[in-house]
Order: C-alpha cells, then sequence, then structure tokens
C-alpha cells in the first residue's frame, strides 16, 4: 500500500515566521494527497489537497504543491500566526482496494508564540 | 459542510467493563465509517472499516472481539471497546467520506477514553 513520511516536530516559531513541513510519499500512481489540521481539542479538518501532479492546493495563507518528481508534497506558509499552533498531518489514500481509507504522516506539532 | 460527530467525547471506565462509542454523520448518509486510534504524539492508526449492513473490516493486527463495530443505519456507527484494560487507554476518531467522494474525508472530534 501507499505510505507517507512527514517531517518530524515539534517546530516551533515566532509570529510571522516562515513554515515548511515537509512530506515525501510512497504511491502506486499518482493519488490525491492531503494535508490536514488538528486543532487543540477538535476533530481532524481538511487544510488542503491536490489531485495531481503540478497541482498546488491552498488555504488560510498555506501552500503546498505535488512534485511526482521529487513524490513530495511539502507544507509552506509565509507568516504564521498563534492561532496556526496544531498538530498538521500529510496524507494520501492507503492504495490498493482499500476504498476511501487514508495514510496518515506521524503528525508535526506546530506551536507559534507571540 | 458535513458534519461528522461522537459520543461520548471522554470516558473514564474501570478495568473490565465495555465501552460504547457513537459515531454519527448528521447532515449525510454514509455508507462506510473508518474508526482510528491516535497515540499521544502519534499518527493515527486505522482499526476498521465500518459497513452499513455487513460486517466490518478490521485491520491487520486489531482484535475483532475486544473491538466491536456496528454499523446499524447510514447514520450511526458504534465501536464498542469490550472489558477495557488500561492499555486500551486512547483517543478514538471515526471519519465518514464526504459528499465530493472517498478521497474527502469527515472526521468526527474523536473520543478519549481512559481506564482505570
Amino acid at each position: 500500500g501507499n505510505s507517507v513520511t512527514q517531517m518530524e516536530g515539534p517546530v516551533t516559531l515566532s509570529e510571522e515566521a516562515f513554515l515548511t513541513i515537509n512530506c515525501t510519499y510512497t504511491a502506486t500512481g499518482y493519488p490525491s494527497l492531503f494535508w490536514y489540521v488538528q486543532y487543540p481539542g477538535e476533530g481532524l479538518q481538511l487544510l488542503l489537497k491536490a489531485t495531481k501532479a503540478d497541482d498546488k492546493g491552498s488555504n488560510k495563507g498555506f501552500e503546498a504543491t505535488y512534485r511526482k518528481e521529487t513524490t513530495s508534497f511539502h507544507l509552506e506558509k509565509g507568516s504564521v500566526q498563534v492561532s496556526d499552533s496544531a498538530v498538521y498531518f500529510c496524507a494520501l489514500p492507503a492504495g490498493g482496494t482499500s476504498y476511501g481509507k487514508l495514510t496518515f504522516g506521524q503528525g508535526t506539532i506546530l506551536t507559534v508564540h507571540p | 459542510g458535513a458534519v461528522v460527530s461522537q459520543h461520548p467525547s471522554r470516558v473514564i471506565c474501570k478495568s473490565g467493563t465495555s465501552v460504547k462509542i457513537e459515531c454519527r454523520s448528521l447532515d449525510f448518509q454514509a455508507t462506510t465509517m473508518f474508526w482510528y486510534r491516535q497515540f499521544p504524539k502519534q499518527s493515527l492508526m486505522l482499526m476498521a472499516t465500518s459497513n452499513e449492513g455487513s460486517k466490518a473490516t478490521y485491520e491487520q493486527g486489531v482484535e475483532k472481539d475486544k473491538f466491536l463495530i456496528n454499523h446499524a443505519s447510514l447514520t450511526l456507527s458504534t465501536l464498542t471497546v469490550t472489558s477495557a484494560h488500561p492499555e486500551d487507554s486512547s483517543f478514538y476518531i471515526c471519519s465518514a467520506p464526504g459528499h465530493y467522494g472517498p478521497d474527502t474525508q469527515y472526521f468526527g472530534p474523536g473520543t478519549r477514553l481512559t481506564v482505570l
């Protein structure tokens, strides 16, 4: 099945700093790629996604580009805010006959200080 | 947007008792739901796929008799942790595919289980 490796954290930044969280994947074919975010005390929410190579997903100032050459989907934000403090998960479909299943990276805890 | 709820949000129980966790899709029907387990500072581990009207499909290494799953209707799936032990303490999360295809999942807020 498909797999994903995510940059380990935790990551601590000051407000307005630049953020990069690395994500690389191994997959059969070219599946959709996702970033999910989990705010403290809440469930996972889809942050952004890309469905094909060279697509750029974006939302709330976050961006990630589907790079098939490097099998990567790194998450970036130019200027983080305190409210971005959360856990971020890279994910993709599990593959094979696993209809609807997702495989997640290990999660990266981001803490942003004022 | 689509919403998935879980109940209870937190539960504390004694070792040896059984605990039921409900997962509901509030404004859409879900013939399939997924149950995940999340350990502290770790990723989500898929436990099983809940199928409406048929048996659940469990991932390798997950005990079927310990984690009973019932998908009673198109909007409700339940996970029962039977004879719970402290090692079952964890954060349990359910999800359901959304309107826009199986690649889009809506997640419940999770249930924190603590077994004393």
